[in-house]
């Protein structure tokens, strides 16, 4: 069963369309991250919120941005598609403690067209 | 850049056959290193948490060890199934919360 959720799970869309890619869990986790992955390549983080009103840029520079208004909410938005942010994009949460894992929603595969 | 390898990238076994896949990692500023599957059409699941140095963890058929002065843990699955078919992820985790992945190990086991 998925405590966290990412909608839409497929998404093909127009250049210069603006997007949002919904993540939500119900988990009560107050760290979240968003990771994209291109085929072949590994998961990069380019976005992360350690709490409400908390958020930064991950390790991969991308034109996304997130927001943080709820503790269970954290969509990324597009503010104009293009064609190199096709991509697939994975919406994580943990708790705070060292032994503790991520938990994944099922992903948002971005083409852009 | 953190630089977390995994081999192979890519494993082709028969059903019963055991198999083990690597991880390296940086050696310094370690907090944990994590093993995920991810099954295709499905999220990533964490298998493994590992935190201190000679940890040995086990789940079923698949276990893990950690060497994190040497930087690398190796993942075991004794008697693979077909269901075991995924991909197996290591990820870092230094002194911050945000996880370094590897590219990962494809393995396909062949009824």
């Amino acid at each position: 069963e998925a405590d966290i959720y990412q909608t839409p799970r497929y998404l093909v869309i127009g250049t210069g369309k603006k997007i949002t890619l919904e993540c939500s869990q119900t988990m009560g986790h107050d760290k979240m991250y968003w990771y994209q992955q291109d085929p072949g390549m590994e998961l990069h983080l380019i976005h992360y919120s350690y709490g409400v009103n908390s958020t930064e840029k991950g390790d991969l520079s991308s034109e996304s941005t997130v927001s943080r208004i709820r503790t269970e909410h954290f969509p990324l938005t597009l503010e104009s598609a293009r064609p190199s942010h096709t991509s697939q994009y994975l919406c994580a949460s943990s708790e705070g403690g060292q032994s503790y894992g991520y938990t994944f929603g099922s992903g948002t595969r971005l083409t852009v067209v | 850049i953190l630089n977390v390898e995994q081999s192979p990238q890519s494993l082709h076994v028969q059903e019963g056959d055991s198999t083990n896949f690597t991880c390296s990692f940086p050696s310094s500023n370690f907090y944990a290193l994590h093993w995920y599957r991810w099954e295709t059409a499905k999220s990533p699941e964490a298998l493994f948490v590992m935190t201190l140095n000679g940890d040995e963890k086990k789940k079923g058929r698949i276990s893990a060890t950690l060497n994190t002065k040497e930087g690398y843990s190796y993942l075991y699955i004794k008697g693979s199934q077909p269901e075991d078919s995924a991909t197996y992820l290591c990820a870092f985790r230094g002194s911050n919360y945000k996880l370094t992945f590897g590219k990962g190990t494809l393995l396909t086991v062949n009824p």
